[in-house]
């Protein structure tokens, strides 16, 4: 039962268009959400987070959209550059437990 | 500071055959974390620490082991290695009390064959 879902294995836009990048989750008990982006050969480093008690966090180009009711975050890029073509992971944690869960990421495009 | 580092980069094993990874950090962090990283597949965790001398299964615990004797290291091992090991590992650190940000170190890419 995969608790965090990316449904998008990949996605494709143009250079200084906006990118969306979906995360569903299922278990309720989640309290912050994370975005990290990971380039080939290397770790993922932290992108951008968010408080459940939250529905926005912007932090230049990039924002993340929390609707708790849906069980739903997205990320936007605005506007999209070839360097941020990556494969980004959305991460779901219960601060408590000590530990995230996270997608199985989402491998982003920017072509030129 | 280095952050988090990972020892060997890269390193080919035969079945049977076992290891250790080691992790440190040089943050402070109270939390520590195994991770494996499959083609197309997600980070999924192994073990984590949360403090010195403490070890907890995550979601893929079965054939590895881990150790924590200091708040700096996490070491994980393979006793015997089999072919559905062959991965890419990357140890992360987080404290405790913050938001949950991971900081990551480059992984260690391990072949069994």
């Amino acid at each position: 039962d995969q608790q965090v879902k990316q449904n998008s294995p990949s996605l494709s836009v143009q250079e200084g268009r906006i990118s969306i990048l979906n995360c569903d989750y299922t278990n309720s008990m989640f309290d912050y959400f994370l975005w990290y982006k990971k380039y080939p050969a290397e770790g993922p480093t932290f992108l951008i987070s968010i408080s459940s008690i939250k529905d926005k966090n912007e932090d230049g180009r990039f924002t993340v959209f929390l609707n708790k009711s849906a069980k739903h975050l997205s990320l936007h890029i605005v506007p999209s550059q070839p360097g941020d073509s990556a494969v980004y992971f959305c991460a779901a944690t219960a601060l408590q437990a000590g530990k995230s869960t996270f997608g199985d990421g989402t491998t982003l495009t920017v072509k030129p | 500071n280095a952050g988090v580092t990972q020892t060997p980069k890269f390193r080919v094993l035969k079945t049977g055959q076992s290891m250790t990874l080691l992790c440190a950090q040089d943050m402070n962090h109270e939390y520590m974390y195994w991770y494996r990283q499959d083609p197309g597949m997600g980070l999924r965790l192994i073990h984590y620490s949360v403090g010195e001398g403490t070890t907890a299964k995550g979601e893929v615990p079965d054939g590895y082991n881990v150790s924590r004797l200091k708040k700096q290291n996490f070491l994980l091992g393979l006793e015997s290695a089999a072919p559905s090991q062959t991965s890419v590992y990357f140890c992360a650190s987080n404290d405790r009390g913050g938001p949950g940000t991971q900081y990551f170190g480059p992984g260690t890419r391990l072949l069994v064959l």
